[in-house]
């Protein structure tokens, strides 16, 4: 099993749409939780943190459950600029910081 | 800040040639991680330091690679003798502490012919 799972899409959303992302994580240890959004052909880039209570960022919500080990990502309003590969991040736990990153979600939005 | 910086940017060498790929994190940062991408794999983690140390290289994938970083603000990724399966884009990424995010240079694309 992979430490760190994401449906790889594409999924193909209309301008306005809402859409979700999930990715589950393997290890109950880990600690830090993030969302990076990669465009073609560029570096990934932190999108935002995944905080316990959940955390918000205009049209961008991430949600965390340590029960089920899974993290959410949510985008409202989607725009044609959201059309990337996003991307869920884990730190494996303990205190060595290893970042392991999903396969990514593919998103198009199209007008 | 200039942000990470990776060196080459695009890199095309023959089969069986030595391929040295370099980075240099972001100052004050204490840990680095070396990252390769491929659309078969995506990126998975060679191996990654912390305070210059490497403290996991179970991601390299046989002993033709090899990682060194002599100093806080730079990298180095071997490949020896290089491969065509080795081809793809080489991502170095560096954090301020082992809990923080990472933040990426923009890579090397190598090319193994």
């Amino acid at each position: 099993r992979k430490e760190v799972e994401q449906d790889p899409g594409p999924f193909n959303v209309p301008e306005g749409a809402t859409v979700a992302f999930n990715c589950t994580y393997s290890n109950s240890a880990s600690q830090s939780f993030f969302w990076y959004r990669q465009d073609c052909r560029k570096e990934p880039k932190l999108l935002m943190s995944v905080y316990s209570s959940g955390n918000e960022d205009g049209r961008f919500t991430a949600q965390l459950n340590r029960a089920s080990q899974y993290i959410s990502l949510l985008i409202r309003d989607s725009k044609l600029s959201d059309s990337a590969t996003y991307l869920c991040v884990v730190n494996s736990g303990g205190n060595t910081g290893k970042l392991i990153f999903g396969q990514g979600t593919t998103l198009q939005v199209k007008p | 800040d200039a942000g990470v910086i990776q060196s080459p940017r695009h890199e095309v060498t023959e089969m069986g040639q030595e391929v040295t790929l370099r980075c240099k994190p972001i100052s004050g940062h204490n840990s680095l991680f070396w990252y390769r991408q491929t659309m078969m794999r995506g990126l998975e983690l060679l191996i990654y330091f912390n305070n210059n140390v490497p403290i996991d290289d179970s991601g390299m994938p046989e002993d033709r690679f090899s990682a060194k970083m002599p100093n806080a603000s730079f990298s180095t990724l071997k490949i020896q003798p290089s491969e065509p399966r080795d081809s793809a884009v080489y991502f170095c990424a560096s954090s301020f502490t082992s809990f923080s995010e990472a933040f990426f240079g923009q890579g090397t694309r190598l090319t193994v012919v």
